[in-house]
């Protein structure tokens, strides 16, 4: 069966653009989580979405947004981008329930310059 | 603060060798850890574990959690050279399945 699917794979912004970034989940997953992944802090969460609602938040600032489809697709938008928004953002798709092994997508290389 | 903290940061083994990757936690409502293997980009999955003192093993992959002490390792005999990557420790918290706490990770370097 298909895998995660981010696209696109790499981008480039300038400071104070925004971007969108997208995620197609596994089919029949329901949950798609969204991290940040950078040198010095790992692999951050930023937000989870079930069922079109968001249902977990990380401690990100308000220019970290999302929203689900009603196919589960997902969308990460960050507005006002700045230098430190440089990272690799990965989203993880699973059923929505507690016991099993969320499933990563290979990523958006985001550059921020 | 949740903490997860993985140890040694680095390793550089010869093909062949046993390796243990270490992984504490000091985190709230504790549900689950995880390991993953980080080779390019995408995280595989390669455990979770619930229950302390029970081993999941897979190949040459195993993994065991100890909930007093607060700790997992993870263990690879044989050692290949497709082994080599980073290797990430995740823990789950109960109330919110999806939001995994991960430690920096530990890159594991395997040569001939």
């Amino acid at each position: 069966k298909a895998g995660v699917t981010q696209t696109p794979r790499y981008l480039i912004k300038t400071r104070g653009q925004q971007v969108t970034l997208s995620c197609s989940p596994i089919s029949g997953h329901r949950s798609v989580s969204w991290y940040q992944q950078t040198p010095g802090q790992g692999l951050q969460f930023l937000f989870e979405y079930f069922s079109e609602t968001q249902r977990n938040k990380g401690n990100f600032p308000g220019r970290f947004s999302g929203r689900q489809f009603s196919n589960s697709r997902s969308e990460m938008n960050v507005s006002t981008l700045e230098l430190g928004d440089s990272a690799l953002y990965l989203c993880a798709s699973g059923p929505g329930g507690f016991d099993y092994g969320y499933t990563f997508g290979s990523g958006t290389r985001l550059t921020v310059v | 603060e949740d903490k997860v903290v993985q140890s040694p940061l680095s390793l550089v083994v010869h093909e062949g060798d046993t390796v243990t990757l270490n992984c504490s936690y000091e985190v709230t409502n504790f549900r689950s850890l995880l390991w993953y293997k980080q080779e390019k980009k995408a995280p595989t999955f390669l455990f979770m574990l619930t229950s302390s003192g029970i081993e999941k093993k897979s190949g040459r992959l195993s993994s065991i959690l100890d909930k007093k002490e607060l700790f997992s390792i993870l263990n690879i005999t044989a050692t290949q050279t497709g082994d080599s990557a980073v290797y990430l420790c995740a823990v789950a918290h109960t109330g919110t399945a999806s939001k995994l706490t991960f430690g920096t990770g530990t890159r594991l370097q395997v040569t001939l």
